[in-house]
């Protein structure tokens, strides 16, 4: 299985911070890498695709970038509804594997 | 708009066997992969497997030798068995919908099922 690993398990941020989150996989996933945010009591939702990609409806201060095995997700200006749960995972392979998730905190 | 919803019963004995059923509207069933992912309280996400319109499934190898799924298109229905259950089993169970389009994301969820397992 390919192991996806983040970093940090958590961070505190205030409102208007820019904030980096990373991931990491085992081996080269070339661009299948997805990002989701998770609330609360809530299923996640799908952020990012194939890397990069801003899934439909998603504010534009969300980012993606990397290739191979190292990748980042980008929030350029924290927004009080981006408090949550962050998981990249990996659509390269089976089984699908997902990181440990970043928990994003008010500061 | 694609909707996806569990249902199934939510409390279980530890050795029964957990069934859910995700029932999917808005789409047609037969173009992408339908999958099953739970999450234990406080913790990260769990592939448990997936399954095309086929009757082709992946399984998560941890989860294997205890998991298997259907699907019925003509019902929009999708279906997990877990045999065996233990208190390990315990997690809200996530139905989703692995999108052909664009690098296979996940891009339609359920709200997720809370299944207990205690005796």
């Amino acid at each position: 299985d390919i192991q996806m690993t983040q970093s940090p398990s958590s961070l505190s941020a205030s409102i208007g911070d820019r904030v980096t989150i990373t991931c990491r996989a085992s081996q080269n996933i070339r661009g299948y890498l997805n990002w989701y945010q998770q609330k609360p009591e809530q299923a996640p939702k799908l952020l990012i695709h194939a890397a990069s990609r801003l899934h439909s409806g998603v504010p534009s201060r969300f980012s993606g970038s990397g290739s191979g095995t190292d990748f980042t997700l980008t929030i350029s200006s924290l927004q009080p509804e981006d408090f949550a749960t962050y998981y990249c995972q990996q659509s390269y392979n089976a089984p699908r594997t997902f990181g440990q998730g970043t928990k994003v905190e008010v500061k | 708009q694609v909707q996806l919803r569990e249902s199934g019963p939510r409390l279980l004995k530890p050795s029964e066997t957990l069934s859910l059923t995700c029932s999917v509207s808005g789409d047609s069933m037969n173009i992408h992969y339908w999958t099953w992912i739970r999450q234990p309280a406080g913790k990260g996400l769990e592939f448990i497997g997936r399954i095309f319109s086929t009757g082709s499934t992946d399984y998560s190898p941890s989860l294997k030798s205890r998991v298997s799924m259907s699907i019925d298109t003509s019902q929009r229905q999708f279906s997990l068995r877990v045999t065996s259950v233990t208190a390990a089993d315990t997690a809200v169970y996530y139905c989703a919908r692995e999108s052909l389009y664009g690098d296979y994301p996940y891009d339609f969820w359920g709200q997720g099922s809370l299944v207990t397992v205690s005796s």
